[in-house]
């Protein structure tokens, strides 16, 4: 199988910086995903990672490491409104495999 | 500009009928993906049409089935229903193939009694 692994469930403060994990199997592997969900609304796109290495874009940042099979999406200067479900999703072939999503709430 | 649109908002059917949802793109993309997300599986990727063919495919049995119409409107049709059916089916448009950029609809409420 593709399994995408991350935490189901973290917590953090206000200000602080969070980074959420996620692996995934190599194998088949073509780039790397990630997912902003709020409860009760769509997914909203993050980043796209095919390359080893980190990209920024303002507070998010993503990392890929292609031979260990891992990513992080890092989130600093956390504000009240990134609570929500961050989603790592792996390309395969034509197909996309989500993982099961990492519940952020941000207290104040 | 008009977001992603999907009709109708919540449906309900009975096991063994069918059903067909519809997704209207934001003006000018034709890449269009379809998703199923429940509570036990999550989000799962279904099908991506670009430009009226098939590009990219998930792991769903052939009961599920899509199409995209020169407009780059999309259609995406489940059969013989199956109370696991029961989820949300999110619509996403882009102006590329491969599921970056995305912007998603409200999605359709799919209940299977």
């Amino acid at each position: 199988g593709q399994n995408i692994d991350q935490p189901t469930e973290m917590t953090a403060t206000e200000g602080a910086i969070v980074q959420i994990n996620c692996t995934y199997q190599t194998s088949g592997f073509n780039g790397l995903f990630w997912y902003q969900q709020h409860a009760g609304e769509a997914p909203t796109f993050l980043s796209y990672n095919v390359l080893d290495g980190l990209e920024e874009k303002g507070r998010f940042s993503s990392f890929l490491s292609r031979s260990k099979g891992y990513s992080y999406l890092l989130l600093k200067e956390l504000q009240m409104k990134d609570s929500a479900s961050y989603l790592c999703a792996g390309r395969y072939g034509q197909n996309f495999v989500f993982g099961p999503g990492t519940r952020l709430s941000v207290l104040p | 500009k008009a977001g992603v649109t999907q009709t109708p908002r919540y449906l309900i059917k009975t096991r063994g009928q069918q059903v067909t949802l519809s997704c209207s793109p934001i003006s000018g993309h034709r890449s269009v993906s379809w998703y199923q997300q429940t509570p036990g599986q999550g989000l799962q990727f279904l099908f991506e049409y670009f430009s009226e063919t098939q590009r990219n495919k998930g792991n769903f049995p052939g009961r599920f089935s899509g199409r995209q119409f020169s407009n780059s409107r999309s259609e995406m049709n489940v059969s013989t229903l199956e109370l696991g059916d029961s989820a949300l089916y999110l619509c996403a448009s882009s102006s590329r193939v491969g599921n970056y950029g995305y912007t998603f609809g409200s999605g359709t409420r799919l209940t299977v009694v």
